[in-house]
């Protein structure tokens, strides 16, 4: 089955409004990257966190590994947070599994 | 912050042809990788490579796909020959180590097989 399991695949705000979003994944980790997906398709890494809470401006994220969750919360959401936001788990082996993402609308 | 590059980021050809993507790596960086992103789906693995050699891959990683680096140039993935389902979005990325070390990707090269 699906090692990484994001939830919910999709995703309508108000602006304004939060944003919680799940990433459970499970296989061994080492750590956790969130990325955001742009319309056209390329990557904004987030964050890197392997465990603990990161902030930047109005984003968080708390990865718990004992739990085996990571989320990434978007705080007073705006029309330009529209997108895609990928969890990417980084195994001991040598590759990144991603999950398949939610896609949020922010709406005016 | 350090950037990849992938040349070209749009290319079209015709099923059967050979092609190369291309990609500059973060400049220290030792590992590199390929993904795979079939529009509107999910991202998947395709091939990590450190010191001139393929580490691990996923069933995606087709035996008419290769990867190089050649005296430390781009790092390269060739398809030869192409089919239609390997259209896709394909991304660079790099990273100076193994586990614990952040993935940086490039913009992707779109490629269109007709």
């Amino acid at each position: 089955g699906q090692q990484v399991q994001q939830s919910p695949a999709s995703l309508v705000l108000q602006e304004g409004e939060n944003a919680e979003l799940q990433c459970n994944f499970s296989t061994s980790l080492n750590s956790m990257q969130w990325f955001y997906q742009r319309p056209g398709g390329s990557l904004v890494s987030l964050f890197y966190n392997p465990s603990g809470t990161k902030h930047s401006g109005r984003l968080t994220s708390t990865t718990v590994i004992k739990e085996r969750r990571s989320s990434l919360h978007i705080s007073s959401s705006q029309t330009t947070d529209s997108g895609t936001y990928l969890c990417a788990l980084d195994t001991n082996a040598y590759k990144v599994i991603f999950g398949k993402g939610t896609h949020l609308h922010v709406l005016p | 912050g350090p950037k990849v590059l992938q040349i070209p980021s749009h290319q079209i050809i015709d099923m059967g042809q050979m092609v190369t993507l291309n990609c500059d790596p973060v400049s220290n960086h030792l590992y590199f990788y390929w993904y795979k992103q079939i529009l509107g789906q999910q991202m998947e693995f395709l091939v990590n490579f450190y010191n001139g050699k393929v580490m691990e891959k996923s069933k995606l990683f087709k035996d008419q796909f290769s990867v190089e680096r050649p005296d430390g140039s781009y790092f390269t993935l060739k398809i030869q020959p192409t089919a239609l389902e390997d259209s896709a979005v394909y991304f660079c990325a790099s990273s100076a180590g193994l586990g614990g070390n952040t993935q940086y990707f490039g913009p992707g090269t779109r490629l269109l097989v007709l």
